[in-house]
């Protein structure tokens, strides 16, 4: 099955450089990739996502990179805020068929934490 | 809330006890999902459900019984469970062979067994 890696597990930048998420996967089938943000507290929330057939995506602040070859995917956000202060999740997925769900592989997440 | 609801949002129980969880998506998609999310552990994908058919049970444990009586509702039936199956459970929702794969979730129960 898939197995997604995620690294580093704590990150701690301060208010208005960046930060990098970086995450790698070992289905070569999976096609789709995810990332999702939990507020302490709440639940996970989808902030960007990218397909298999793209190598980057931007959303103002937040962009994601995807590198096929190599098996990778990373999360950029810049300027970051204290509001960007959560955990940070990817997940990797194969062709949805009609009939068969979903089925997200996450990794084990990333605690960002953006200093004053 | 609109979107993903879950209850009850908090639940104590003994391992003698039977309980059950319920998520009701408001959002029209045809697949549900339950996950487990334990502390410094990734989100655990536990039973898909597809156009109200199981297609994806990742080796869970008998004593977690799932239910989806139709495409808007998902219950997860709970007896004889241990304190390792204390975590958060995270139901999901999200539209079947759509374009836009985007999963959806509920605000999960915190479930405490002791």
């Amino acid at each position: 099955g898939e197995n997604v890696e995620q690294h580093p597990s704590t990150l701690s930048v301060q208010e208005g450089d960046s930060a990098v998420i970086k995450c790698t996967y070992s289905d070569s089938a999976s096609n789709y990739f995810p990332w999702y943000k939990q507020e302490l507290g709440k639940r996970p929330q989808l902030i960007i996502d990218i397909r298999s057939n793209v190598g980057e995506k931007k959303d103002q602040r937040i962009a994601v990179t995807l590198n096929k070859t190599a098996k990778h995917f990373s999360l950029h956000i810049t300027e970051t805020q204290p509001e960007d202060s959560a955990v940070y999740f990817c997940a990797a997925s194969k062709a949805i068929l009609t009939g068969g769900g979903n089925k997200l592989t996450f990794g084990t997440g990333t605690q960002l934490k953006v200093e004053l | 809330e609109t979107g993903v609801t879950q209850t009850p949002r908090h639940l104590v129980m003994g391992m003698t006890n039977k309980k059950s969880l319920k998520c009701e998506q408001h959002l029209g998609h045809n697949a549900m999902y339950w996950y487990k999310q334990s502390a410094k552990k990734p989100l655990e994908l536990m039973f898909v459900y597809s156009l109200e058919e199981r297609v994806e049970n990742n080796s869970v444990p008998s004593r977690f019984s799932p239910e989806c009586p139709n495409s808007s509702h998902l219950f997860l039936h709970l007896h004889t469970l241990q304190p390792e199956d204390s975590a958060l459970y995270l139901c999901a929702s999200s539209q079947d062979g759509a374009n836009d794969n985007e999963q959806f979730f509920g605000p999960g129960t915190r479930l405490t067994v002791l």
